[in-house]
């Protein structure tokens, strides 16, 4: 199975901060990686996928890059709203596997 | 939209049927996928289905104790466990697969708010 590790597992920024998560796959998974948001009590939803595609209504401030096994999700100017904890998920090859979480929280 | 039930408390060793109801969309043009979430896991890929559901596939960690259906007819999904364990304990989210809109399969677009399972004697 492919193992998939962020970091950091938690971080606080202010509002407008530029925030990066980082994601690394135990083997190059191409750029089939994708990332994911929850908030509390709520089901994920996809953020980035295919690396660097941005789904259809997320704000333009969410970025992804990477590819092999190095990816990164940024937040361009961090909102109050992105309080969240963000996944990455690889879907190289089956059993798709996420990552452990990353908590954003504001100062 | 997707709309997970059928969870509950359960004994170690028993069954549970999930279903899912799916409205909003063509349910048979999509792939279909079980999710759990769990805090001793984390998220954990369980089972999917082809549109046709001739093709499944499943994690190690169920294979052969959980077993993936659907029912397009009915524009529903089904995840049917049995020898449940305590780790089998979770939150099960129904959700599609990323091929149709994303056009990346395996990654998980539409998600239900999910149905928990409990497995305790």
């Amino acid at each position: 199975d492919i193992q998939m590790t962020q970091s950091p597992s938690s971080l606080s920024a202010a509002v407008g901060d530029r925030v990066t998560i980082t994601c690394r796959a135990s083997q190059s998974i191409s750029s089939y990686l994708n990332w994911y948001q929850q908030k509390p009590g709520k089901a994920p939803k996809v953020l980035i996928y295919a690396s660097s595609s941005l789904k259809s209504g997320v704000p333009s401030r969410f970025s992804g890059s990477g590819s092999g096994t190095d990816f990164t999700l940024s937040i361009s100017s961090l909102q109050p709203e992105d309080s969240a904890i963000y996944y990455c998920q690889q879907s190289y090859s089956v059993p798709w596997t996420f990552g452990q979480g990353t908590k954003v929280d504001i100062k | 939209y997707l709309v997970e039930s059928g969870g509950g408390l359960v004994q170690p060793g028993g069954s549970l049927r999930l279903s899912c109801a799916a409205s909003g969309f063509s349910f048979s043009n999509y792939e279909m996928n079980w999710v759990r979430q769990s805090p001793e896991k984390g998220l954990e890929w369980l089972a999917y289905i082809s549109t046709g559901g001739t093709t499944t596939y499943y994690a190690d960690s169920v294979k052969g104790r959980f077993s993936i259906s659907r029912d397009n007819a009915q524009n529903s999904l089904y995840l049917q466990m049995s020898g449940l364990r305590a780790e089998d304990t979770a939150l099960y989210y129904c959700v599609t697969d990323g091929e149709v809109v994303l056009a990346t399969p395996g990654a998980f677009d539409i998600w239900g708010q999910g149905t928990m399972v409990t497995v305790s004697s």
